[in-house]
C-alpha cells in the first residue's frame, strides 16, 4: 500500500499562473514533509519543507500547506515560470533527522506554458 | 565544489554480471544513501550509512551490498544483476552529527540496464 500518492501525474499551467501540486499520505508517523524539485537527467534537489507542527510555510514563490486530519499537503507555486517545468516529488519522514529515509511519492510533471 | 559525484553514468549489464557503483561527497557529511528510481515512481531508500563503517538498509536493500569505509566514498555493489534491477540509482549525502541530517544532496544519477 503506497504510503505516499500523488493523484495527479502531470499538471500544466499558464506562465503567471498558480501552480497547485498535491500530495496525500497514510501513514500517521509521518511528521516532517518535503518537496523536491527534479530536472531530467539530474537528481532530486530540495525544495522547501513543513513540519507537521505548523500548516504553512514560505519561500519565495513557493508555499507549502499542511492539513494534518485531512492527511494532505500541497506545493503552492505563485507566480509559475517556465524554469519551473520539472517533476516535482512530494516526500514524508518520521522526523526532521530521517529526511534522507523519507517515502516518497510518484511525482507529478510540472509543464509551465509561455 | 562538487558536492555528490556518482561513477559511472550509465552502465549496461548482462544477467549475472556483478558491478559497483561509487559515489564520493565532498561536503564532509556523515550521512549517505543510495536510492532507486523506477520510471514513473518515486525513489526508494536501498541502503545508507550514518558514518564511517556504518551502513543499514533501506526499503529494498535484497540483491544489493553496500560498504563505506571512508567518510567520503559509499559503494554500492550488485553481486549477481539481474533485470529487475534496470532502474535509476541515485546517491545522496546530508549534513553533519552537529546540525543533523536533514534533507539530503543528491547525485547526478547513474542509468543501469540489465540484459
Amino acid at each position: 500500500d503506497q504510503q505516499v500518492k500523488q493523484n495527479s501525474p502531470s499538471l500544466s499551467v499558464q506562465e503567471g499562473r498558480i501552480s497547485i501540486l498535491n500530495c496525500d499520505y497514510t501513514n500517521s508517523m509521518f511528521d516532517y514533509f518535503l518537496w523536491y524539485k527534479k530536472y531530467p537527467a539530474e537528481g532530486p534537489t530540495f525544495l522547501i519543507s513543513i513540519s507537521s507542527i505548523k500548516d504553512k510555510n514560505e519561500d519565495g514563490r513557493f508555499t507549502v500547506f499542511l492539513n494534518k486530519s485531512a492527511k494532505h499537503l500541497s506545493l503552492h507555486i505563485v507566480p509559475s515560470q517556465p524554469g519551473d517545468s520539472a517533476v516535482y516529488f512530494c516526500a514524508a519522514a518520521e522526523g526532521y533527522t530521517n529526511a534522507g529515509k523519507s517515502t516518497f511519492g510518484d511525482g507529478t510533471t510540472l509543464t509551465v506554458k509561455p | 565544489n562538487a558536492g555528490v559525484t556518482q561513477t559511472p553514468k550509465f552502465r549496461v549489464l548482462k544477467t549475472g554480471q556483478s558491478m559497483t557503483l561509487l559515489c564520493a561527497q565532498d561536503m564532509n557529511h556523515e550521512y549517505m544513501y543510495w536510492y532507486r528510481q523506477d520510471p514513473g515512481m518515486g525513489l526508494r531508500l536501498i541502503h545508507y550509512s550514518v558514518g564511517e563503517g556504518t551502513t543499514a538498509k533501506g526499503e529494498v536493500p535484497d540483491g544489493y551490498n553496500v560498504s563505506r569505509l571512508k567518510k567520503q566514498n559509499f559503494l554500492l555493489g550488485l553481486e549477481s544483476a539481474a533485470p529487475s534491477q534496470t532502474s535509476v540509482y541515485f546517491c545522496a549525502s546530508s549534513r553533519d552529527r552537529v546540525a543533523g541530517p536533514g534533507p539530503p544532496f543528491f547525485g547526478s544519477g547513474t542509468q543501469l540496464s540489465v540484459l
